[in-house]
């Protein structure tokens, strides 16, 4: 098993639905959480980041942690046209090095007008 | 102008070549990384440098070797490449937690 499992879709979806994408994770020891973006022949670049568990809210977007379960989810609210990207999630543990971060597949998603 | 950089942008290279892989970056952090990203294996670290004197394998360094020739510069080489080494390869810097990613190199190897 990978340690970090993500749906890679496609997901598409009307301009204006909430989107969720989600990743799962086995190793219990990973602290830190992010979601990059990356459009279409361009690098990745970061959207989010969270620590430990919980919600962080960034304008339209929404990160979320629920340890227990060892999910974690972006949620984009009133989703545009511009958010067609390719979303990734990452995580590390605490105390590891960045070259500990692991990513995600990626889901592709597309938001049609 | 780009914080991070990567020449060639394209490359095709043949079976047995050697080649190099680029990276400059503006941004002054210490620590930098090289990526390979396949269809439907998402990103895989290769090599990473935390400062001048220090390089690390990552998950899939077999292959591959780097150079750090400065603060700014860290190459990725291909001594022999072969047709599975085809993908997009990316270099970051990091500070913090953020990684800054370049635009990546995309290689084709015959």
């Amino acid at each position: 098993q990978k340690e970090v499992e993500q749906d890679p879709g496609p997901l598409s979806v009307p301009e204006g639905a909430i989107v969720s994408l989600n990743c799962t994770y086995s190793n219990s020891a990973f602290q830190y959480f992010m979601w990059y973006r990356q459009y279409s022949r361009k690098g990745p670049e970061l959207l989010m980041y969270t620590y430990s568990s919980g919600n962080k809210e960034d304008g339209r977007f929404t990160a979320q942690v629920d340890k227990s379960s060892k999910y974690i989810s972006l949620f984009i609210r009133d989703s545009q046209p511009s958010d067609s990207a390719t979303y990734l999630c990452a995580t590390r543990n605490y105390g590891g090095s960045q070259g500990n971060l692991i990513f995600g597949k990626g889901t592709k998603l597309s938001v049609k007008p | 102008d780009a914080d991070v950089t990567q020449t060639p942008r394209n490359r095709i290279t043949k079976t047995g070549k050697r080649i190099m892989l680029e990276c400059s970056q503006t941004k002054g952090h210490d620590r930098m990384y090289w990526y390979r990203q396949d269809p439907g294996l998402g990103l895989r670290l290769i090599y990473y440098s935390f400062d001048v004197k220090d390089i690390n394998k990552g998950e899939i360094s077999d292959g591959y070797s780097v150079s750090r020739q400065a603060q700014a510069k860290f190459s990725l080489s291909l001594e022999s490449a072969i047709p599975n080494q085809t993908a997009l390869y990316f270099c970051a810097t990091s500070r913090g937690e953020t990684q800054y990613f370049g635009p990546g190199t995309r290689l084709l190897v015959l």
